[in-house]
């Protein structure tokens, strides 16, 4: 099973300043893995997939690298909804699907 | 646009069976080109994914609850629905119902339900 860890566990930034949060694969997940954004009292909603590739709607201050182990997601100017909970997920190891424990961007 | 919408108790007795349903409106489930699924997040933890299914099957699980889960798709109704069966106080989740594209990635999901385990 690919396990997924995150860091850090809380980020504590401004608003307009940069966000970097990461995501470490137990193992090779190629290209395979996407984030999501979490606000409290809702559902998560894609942010990145395909580890660099913004989903619908998403503003282009969020942006996603990596491949194989080593995965990023940049804010590059923090809006005040922005802050949440982000979880990175791999789908490399079809059909599991996992969750990194996520980082909670707060003010 | 599509909309899931979970449903069931939100009270189950400790050992009982937890059962849910996700109705979808806006989109059908007999799509070839999706599967359907459960994700569940215990209150204040982070996300796991509990499984998904295709409409004409197989099911896939994650192997922590393989044994006590089943996810089934109901075209008739426009619905799918999840059971885990001998639930603890660890079931004590938030669950959500999910879209899955069939290149693996979650794009909709419900405003999920909470489900608490006591007696």
């Amino acid at each position: 099973e690919i396990m997924l860890t995150q860091s850090p566990a809380t980020l504590s930034v401004s608003p307009g300043e940069r966000a970097t949060l990461s995501c470490r694969a137990s193992q090779s997940v190629n290209s395979d893995l996407a984030w999501y954004q979490q606000k409290p009292g809702q559902a998560p909603r894609l942010v990145i997939y395909d580890a660099s590739n913004r989903a619908t709607g998403i503003p282009a201050r969020f942006s996603g690298s990596g491949s194989g182990t080593d995965f990023t997601l940049t804010i590059s100017s923090l809006e005040p909804e922005d802050f949440a909970v982000y979880y990175c997920l791999q789908r490399r190891d079809w059909p599991l699907l996992t969750f990194g424990g996520g980082t909670k961007v707060e003010i | 646009q599509l909309q899931l919408q979970e449903s069931g108790p939100g009270l189950v007795k400790p050992s009982g069976t937890l059962s849910l349903i996700c109705s979808v409106s806006n989109g059908s489930v007999s799509s070839s080109s999706y599967f359907w699924g459960w994700i569940r997040q215990p209150p204040g933890e982070g996300l796991e994914w509990i499984g998904s299914s295709f409409y004409s099957g197989p099911a896939h699980y994650n192997p922590s609850l393989n044994s006590r889960v089943t996810i089934s798709v109901d075209p008739s109704k426009n619905r799918f629905s999840l059971k885990l069966t001998s639930v603890t106080a660890a079931d004590t989740a938030v669950y959500f119902c999910v879209r899955r594209l069939a290149g693996g990635w979650l794009d909709f999901w419900g405003q999920g339900i909470l489900v608490t385990v006591s007696s």
